[in-house]
């Protein structure tokens, strides 16, 4: 079965610094992609940033990086910069490709950004 | 584009009551689902679509029904409240893509559901 797990439930950064919030998965799927979302406090759901099984090179938008070792089943953000508007909470997100592809996402039980000024 | 709408953001019920939390996209889109969030556990899968007139289960479906009449709504239906099902309820949809898997999902505001 699938699986998202974050081990950070929370996390302190200081204004413009970067700082990497952890993500291991599992899958005995080949294809499959990974999401991060962000939950501000007001709780609407962000889409940030998407890498797919088949990539060859990690993901970027912005100021957020996607550090994805496939070998390791992880696939860490890392927010570059950090700024105030950054504290949220942050999802990590599986969904299966292919054929597979149902629109049903796995979600890890999150991890709450505090970015300190 | 109103994109991915809920209604209504908050509801108290008692137990026992039905209601029917309501969702509506406006972007063709063919999956949608339904989550629900509890503190320190996520977003849990509770029902989704893949296109109108198929539904299924995801892994916390007790309590709740859905069905999908049209592509643009998929309603998910509290059958007989719980102070359990208190909780977050979040609409998702995203377009169908068995190649290109980057097709976000988008949300909606979420529905707070307090049952007492």
């Amino acid at each position: 079965a699938q699986k998202i797990t974050q081990t950070q439930p929370g996390m302190f950064v200081q204004e413009k610094e970067a700082v990497t919030l952890d993500c291991t998965y599992d899958t005995s799927d080949p294809s499959y992609g990974l999401f991060w979302y962000k939950q501000p406090s007001s709780g609407e759901m962000i889409f940030l940033i998407y890498q797919g099984s088949y990539d060859q090179q990690n993901a970027t938008e912005g100021r957020y990086s996607l550090n994805f070792q496939k070998a390791r089943k992880s696939a860490n953000l890392v927010i570059s910069a950090s700024q105030l508007g950054d504290s949220a909470m942050y999802f990590c997100a599986m969904r299966e490709g292919g054929s597979g592809n149902t629109g049903k996402l796995i979600f890890g039980q999150g991890t709450t950004l505090q970015v300190k000024p | 584009n109103a994109g991915v709408t809920q209604t209504p953001k908050f509801q108290v019920l008692k137990t026992g009551q039905s209601m029917t939390l309501q969702c509506a996209q406006d972007m063709n889109h063919e999956y949608m689902s339904w989550y629900r969030q509890d503190p320190g556990m996520g977003l849990r899968l509770i029902h989704y679509s893949v296109g109108a007139g198929i539904t299924d289960q995801g892994e916390v479906p007790n309590g709740y029904n859905v069905s999908r009449s049209t592509t643009e709504d998929f309603p998910l239906r509290l059958l007989s409240a719980a102070p359990s099902q208190t909780s977050v309820y979040f609409c998702a949809s995203s377009y169908a893509d068995t190649i290109l898997m980057n097709t976000e999902a988008f949300f909606g505001q979420g529905t707070r559901l307090t049952v007492v």
